[in-house]
């Protein structure tokens, strides 16, 4: 089945700095790669997702790009800010309708 | 929020004893998932259903059961609790009836502590 890393697991930066995520993926039919977003004792939410017909998409401050070829995708977060602090996981679908998803990111944006 | 809900939100609970969980949606998507959270793992695919009485096995579906008798709910069986299954329980749905890119939506979360 699809497995899915996810790095680093810690990130802590400074306030207006730019962050980034990066995931690997092991199933080459992966074609639908999401990123959630969880704060504390919450549910994670959908922040920005991208198909694999498409090599970066953007949202505002958000940015995911993706790697077919090397079978990775990445989370680009710039000019951060304090709300920025959360949980972010990525994910991949794999067979089906299902999504398997990498361990999570603790971000951390210092003031 | 996709109009999911569960519950209960909190439950405490002995080991040995049955649990159900309950996820309710208001608009009749047809996939629904049960993910556990737990630290250091993300989150993992227990079951999924794909329509009324159609379930299937996730990554980590070992002591647990479902059951979806209508659309919009779909339960999740603890048969006897053990400290290992202590976790956060979230249910999702998908937004679509098929494809390739169906997004998926959280409901707020159960957590569940084994004793």
């Amino acid at each position: 089945g699809e497995n899915v890393e996810q790095h680093p697991s810690t990130l802590s930066v400074q306030e207006g700095d730019s962050a980034v995520i990066k995931c690997t993926y092991s199933d080459s039919a992966s074609n639908y790669f999401p990123w959630y977003k969880q704060e504390l004792g919450k549910r994670p939410q959908l922040i920005i997702d991208i198909r694999s017909n498409v090599g970066e998409k953007k949202d505002q401050r958000i940015a995911v790009t993706l790697n077919k070829t090397a079978k990775h995708f990445s989370l680009h977060i710039t000019e951060t800010q304090p709300e920025d602090s959360a949980v972010y996981f990525c994910a991949a679908k794999a067979a089906g309708n299902m999504l398997t998803f990498g361990g999570g990111t603790r971000l951390m944006v210092k003031p | 929020d996709a109009g999911i809900t569960q519950s209960p939100r909190h439950k405490v609970t002995e080991t040995g004893t049955p649990v159900t969980l309950r996820c309710h949606q208001t608009e009749n998507h047809r996939y629904m998932y049960w993910y556990r959270q737990d630290p250091g793992h993300g989150l993992r695919l227990i079951h999924y259903s794909y329509g009324v009485k159609d379930t299937d096995k996730g990554e980590v579906s070992d002591g647990y059961s479902v059951s979806r008798s209508k659309t919009e709910d779909f339960l999740l069986t603890l048969e006897s609790a053990t400290s290992s299954q202590t976790s956060v329980y979230f249910c999702a749905i998908s937004v679509g009836t098929s494809g390739s890119y169906n997004e998926q939506f959280f409901g707020p979360g159960t957590r569940l502590t084994v004793l």
